[in-house]
């Protein structure tokens, strides 16, 4: 099966700084990768994804880059606030499953 | 539209019960999901739904789980008996049926059941 790797596990940054986390995945059938962030007592939401056939994607402040090469795709998050904090965590889908295969998860800490 | 719904919210109990967890998914949403987070590790994959069908429980950790899908609506998730490692967060997520390639791949989650077993 798929096996994702999730980098920093935790993460710190002064408000309107950029946070970039970064997942690596083994399956290179794998062919969509969403992110998606909790925030503490909620539940996960999905804030972004991208398929293999897309090399990045951008929403506003948001940005999904994916190198199918390396089978690596990161999150990058600019002008962070505080209400960017939360626990994010990527995944990975290999076609012709259904089910998702996460990340440890990256609990992101925005400072004002 | 109402999002997924999740039931208990927490559940504490001890080894060797019995407990049960609901979900119900969005309304029409064919594919079903439940997942589990045990603490500080990778959200992990249990089973899949598709309507009443089970599609792939090759996630499902032992037979002291089982799951049904009563008539394609609902979820529910047993744990008899419950074991210490049992505990974690138990996540639902629906999302609706879809053609490879086509549409949308997103799953709706909902809030969680936060299983405690002492």
């Amino acid at each position: 099966g798929e096996n994702v790797e999730q980098h920093p596990s935790t993460l710190s940054v002064q408000e309107g700084d950029s946070a970039v986390i970064k997942c690596t995945y083994s399956d290179s059938a794998s062919n969509y990768f969403p992110w998606y962030k909790q925030e503490l007592g909620k539940r996960p939401q999905l804030i972004i994804d991208i398929r293999s056939n897309v090399g990045e994607k951008k929403d506003q402040r948001i940005a999904v880059t994916l190198n199918k090469t390396a089978k690596h795709f990161s999150l990058h998050i600019t002008e962070t606030q505080p209400e960017d904090s939360a626990v994010y965590f990527c995944a990975a889908r290999y076609l012709g499953a259904n089910n998702l295969f996460f990340g440890t998860g990256t609990r992101l800490t925005v400072i004002p | 539209e109402a999002g997924v719904t999740q039931f208990p919210s927490h559940s504490v109990i001890e080894k060797g019960q019995t407990v049960t967890l609901r979900c119900d998914p969005i309304s029409g949403h064919d594919n079903l999901y439940w997942y589990r987070r045990v603490m500080g590790k990778e959200i992990k994959f249990l089973l899949h739904f598709v309507k009443e069908s089970k599609q792939d429980e090759s996630g499902m950790p032992n037979n002291r789980f089982l799951a049904e899908r009563t008539g394609g609506t609902y979820s529910t998730l047993k744990v008899q008996p419950a074991e210490l490692e049992d505990s974690g967060v138990y996540f639902c997520a629906s999302s609706p049926w879809l053609d490879e390639g086509q549409g949308s791949y997103e799953q709706y989650f909902g809030p969680g059941t936060r299983l405690t077993v002492t």
